[in-house]
């Protein structure tokens, strides 16, 4: 079991570039999420999915789009990158709410830097 | 709407000593509480978490946290620190109700441990 990967690890881009990252869990998880972190800010939810061909916004959803056409994976999308989103980028994801509460795991991260 | 606070947002300890990281919370319902552990360059790892019973919780390593209803409070301790322990650790929420899972986080409490 791989858990949670992430694609790629580090990334710089340009002001106005656009770039996808992936996210993969071979877990047979409902749930996916993307976050990013912040110095200072902790996590904060940018998108989410309760299943595949499902998304909702969450705490700061503005620059970004997802999808989730499979249910093992989850795209990140920036169409047009601000250095406002330099941030480190994680996906999470987790079962359905029950015994488990909502335990969610966590890939190792993406680094991206926007000039 | 949930809230998690953690005071410090940087704990400096020696080596053998004990630590007590703190978070208290906000919330109009019921709630599932974690504690996160996020080691230097990676992702977040589960550290421990409360569902329900008795309300102190112990981790494979030695933390456990003690879930005060009350107080509205899940601080997090250990009695020996370990060099090992250095990392970032982040408090978390999630409401009880199904078809709300989603974690709010506090902003993460920075242990440094001194030799």
């Amino acid at each position: 079991n791989a858990g949670v990967t992430q694609t790629p690890k580090f990334r710089v881009l340009k002001t106005g570039q656009s770039m996808t990252l992936l996210c993969a869990q071979d877990m047979n998880h409902e749930y996916m999420y993307w976050y990013r972190q912040d110095p200072g800010m902790g996590l904060r939810l940018i998108h989410y999915s309760v299943g595949e061909g499902t998304t909702a916004k969450g705490e700061v959803p503005d620059g970004y789009n997802v999808s989730r056409l499979k249910k093992q994976n989850f795209l990140l999308g920036l169409e047009s990158a601000a250095p406002s989103q330099t941030s480190v980028y994680f996906c999470a994801s987790s079962y359905l709410q029950g015994a488990q509460g909502n335990t969610q795991y966590f890939g190792p991260g993406t680094r991206l830097t926007v000039l | 709407a949930q809230s998690v606070t953690q005071l410090d947002s940087q704990v400096p300890v020696f080596e053998e000593a004990p630590v007590e990281l703190r978070c208290n919370y906000s919330s109009s319902v019921s709630v599932y509480l974690f504690w996160y552990v996020q080691y230097p360059n990676q992702g977040l790892q589960l550290l421990l978490k409360y569902l329900s019973g008795s309300t102190l919780v112990e981790s494979i390593n030695g933390f456990e946290a003690e879930f005060n209803k009350s107080q509205t409070s899940f601080h997090l301790r250990k009695p020996s620190v370990h060099i090992s322990d250095t990392a970032e650790y982040f408090c978390a929420i999630s409401p009880v109700d199904f078809g709300n899972e989603k974690l709010t986080f506090g902003t993460g409490t920075r242990l440094t441990i001194i030799p």
